[in-house]
């Protein structure tokens, strides 16, 4: 089984402030690592992804995420957010189960950038 | 294009009607799924298809039936929905599917469903 936990349900940052949106996961196999951001009444969207290789991964928006295996952690970090990044941020473990891909998302981190 | 398109993006239905909702892309991709996402909660997976066939059906009630026509078209036929069915339904797709877990999954808008 996997599990993925969000530690914040929301986090306040003033514009221009840096910003971590902290994410731990469970797995006895070795899985994949997304982050996932969703804007008002949409989809979500990729944000960036850990495969293998580089533990610092970098994304779209100046997002950036590390990997730590020892910590189970993958947590997300910009150094200086734009009101333009309030939304929804998932992050989500996969895996092959069965023969198919399993994602699983954690509960999301709002986080509201207060101008 | 690397849209996924969804349709419509709001639906208010009674507890008898049928309703059905489309998905569409092309970008090539051979997996398509449907995701249900109650409000302030993570994305549900609820089906996936495979090259056009059904690979996934998370135990999700008969209420709720998919059809996928052909490799761009992804539906979801609702019939008698509980007003607890209320939720954004949202459409994905990926390259491939079981190629390892690794594969990006693309979005749609979704379609927010009120269910009375």
């Amino acid at each position: 089984a996997q599990s993925v936990t969000q530690l914040d349900s929301q986090v306040p940052v003033f514009e221009e402030a840096p910003v971590e949106l902290r994410c731990n996961y469970s797995s006895s196999v070795s899985v994949y690592l997304f982050w996932y951001v969703q804007y008002p009444n949409q989809g979500l969207q990729l944000l960036l992804k850990y495969l293998s290789g580089s533990t610092l991964v970098k994304g779209i928006n100046g997002f950036e995420a590390e990997f730590n295996k020892s910590q189970t952690s993958f947590h997300l970090r910009k150094p200086s957010v734009h009101i333009s990044d309030t939304a929804e941020y998932f992050c989500a473990v996969s895996r092959t189960s069965g023969g198919y891909q399993k994602v699983t998302f954690g509960i999301g981190t709002k986080l509201q950038v207060i101008p | 294009d690397t849209e996924v398109t969804q349709t419509p993006k709001h639906l208010v239905m009674g507890m008898t009607n049928k309703k059905s909702l489309k998905c569409e892309q092309h970008m090539g991709h051979r997996a398509m799924y449907w995701y249900k996402q109650k409000a302030k909660k993570p994305p549900e997976l609820m089906f996936v298809y495979s090259y056009e066939k059904l690979s996934i059906n998370e135990s999700v009630p008969s209420r709720f039936s998919p059809e996928c026509p052909n490799s761009s078209l992804l539906n979801l036929h609702l019939h008698a929905l509980q007003p607890e069915d209320s939720a954004l339904y949202l459409c994905a797709s990926s390259q491939d599917f079981g190629t390892g877990g690794n594969e990006k999954l693309f979005f749609g808008s979704g379609t927010q469903l009120s269910v009375l």
